[in-house]
């Protein structure tokens, strides 16, 4: 199948710090990147969709001044965690789409740690 | 409408056994459904697909049973192994749209 890279697997930023994770397709070229947030032992939940070129689409209670999303370019987007707080720790994981209602392949995910 | 359900929480098998594992679901207009497979610390893995014109599909050792009038879908994991262990989510996809609705996941185990 086809790959998504994340970096970093692992972050720990101070509360007040912002931090950025980047999420790479590495052999094909994805028209469209989600992130989602997972929290301990539960499902993975939608933050939001990211069209190369384009303002990404954020899910409901989702603040997208804290959450800033680019996807700069077809192979890369990336996910900014801004002010963070204690409350933000999560994994999160990204997925790529290479074309409209084809397969979503997943990164390995981000664990973020804010102390 | 956009929920879907899934169920059991956690299940225990043991090696060889045959766990299943179901998910159910109310909008109609979903016509793809995935099954993934999560490890502790990676992200999703897709397993096997189908859509709803299909009752069956089998992979290797993994199954998709789907009855479209009841609006219900199980994963069979075939001669279990201790490898298997790990937490399972099945999914649901709108027509005509590329965002995935994911159930509220599995946890298997599977003991020598």
């Amino acid at each position: 199948g086809a790959v998504v890279s994340q970096h970093p697997s692992r972050v720990i930023c101070k509360s007040g710090t912002s931090v950025k994770i980047e999420c790479r397709s590495l052999d094909f070229q994805a028209t469209t990147m989600f992130w989602y947030r997972q929290f301990p032992k539960k499902s993975l939940m939608l933050m939001a969709t990211s069209n190369e070129g384009s303002k990404a689409t954020y899910e409901q209670g989702v603040e997208k001044d804290k959450f800033l999303i680019n996807h700069a370019s077809l192979t890369l987007s990336t996910l900014t965690v801004t002010s963070a707080h204690p409350e933000d720790s999560s994994f999160y994981i990204c997925s790529a789409l290479f074309g409209a209602l084809t397969e979503a392949f997943f990164g390995q995910g981000t664990r973020l740690t804010v102390v | 409408q956009q929920q879907v359900k899934q169920s059991p929480q956690s299940l225990i098998v043991q090696k060889g056994g045959i766990p299943i594992i179901n998910c159910a679901y109310e909008n109609t207009a979903f016509d793809y459904f995935p099954w993934y497979q999560q490890f502790p610390g990676k992200g999703p893995a897709l397993l096997i697909a189908i859509r709803p014109d299909v009752s069956e599909k089998k992979e290797g050792r993994f199954t998709i049973s789907f009855n479209k009038s009841a609006k219900q879908f199980s994963l069979h994991i075939m001669d279990s192994q201790p490898g298997d262990s790990a937490t399972y989510f099945c999914a649901a996809r709108r027509y005509n749209t590329d965002k995935l609705i994911f159930g509220t996941g599995t946890r298997l185990q599977v003991f020598p």
